[in-house]
């Protein structure tokens, strides 16, 4: 267990629902990623925060997907008008430690139908 | 842009040999380099990182990498394999530079041991 829950951890849903997952990093973590990963990839980049701000997004991403951290603590990924592409592991990770090594949480994972 | 490789799906090992497993990167300017390992139904843990020093970085579990500027690699190592190293290995990288915030990761190898 590093300390980094995500909520829901299974999500089926069908396409063209609206869904949202939820990550609650390590307290003292100030930093949050997201990553999207699919079988046999490894995690893609969507989007970074430092406290509230989002500094980095994905220009991969669709104008689907958003993301907030309102108060600088859990963060949310919604996924608008979903597609069957979207299936996959949504990963939140928060750096920190002596070596900056990210902290993963164990996923979400998003099936459309 | 930032790339990294890993040119192996899979590597088998014996028990006991020592194994390695590849990883090659692209990035702007200086690298951090980042060895992740992912057993099954678990989530991704760290094993070591490099970000500037000595080329040899011991990490968890016994785990050492190698970095080489000169060929861009970042290979994982470990002298003598045991069964329970199974498991599915990611290099990441990302740059240095000031709001250089994106990592990279790779494809993945599958490690096997075999007893």
């Amino acid at each position: 267990d590093t300390g980094v829950s995500q909520d829901p951890r299974h999500k089926i849903t069908k396409r063209g629902q609206n869904v949202t997952f939820r990550c609650d990093p390590i307290s003292e973590h100030n930093r949050l990623y997201w990553y999207r990963q699919t079988l046999g990839q490894g995690p893609e980049f969507l989007t970074y925060f430092q406290n509230e701000a989002q500094l980095e997004k994905s220009r991969l991403l669709s104008d689907r997907f958003s993301a907030e951290r309102p108060k600088g603590s859990f963060s949310t990924l919604e996924i608008q008008r979903t597609e069957q592409g979207d299936s996959a592991m949504y990963l939140c990770a928060t750096p920190g430690g002596a070596w900056d090594e990210q902290y993963f949480g164990p996923g979400t994972r998003l099936t459309v139908t | 842009a930032q790339s990294v490789a890993q040119p192996e799906d899979q590597v088998n090992v014996a028990e006991g040999n020592p194994l390695t497993v590849k990883c090659t990167y692209s990035v702007s300017g200086n690298p951090y380099l980042f060895w992740y390992v992912q057993y099954p139904n678990r989530g991704l843990q760290f094993l070591l990182k490099y970000i500037t020093g000595d080329n040899l970085v011991k990490g968890s579990y016994g785990f050492e990498a190698e970095f080489n500027k000169s060929q861009t690699s970042f290979h994982l190592k470990k002298p003598s394999a045991l069964v329970s190293d199974s498991a599915l290995y990611f290099c990441a990288v990302r740059g240095s530079r000031s709001g250089t915030y994106k990592y990279i990761f790779g494809t993945g190898t599958r490690l096997k041991v075999l007893a």
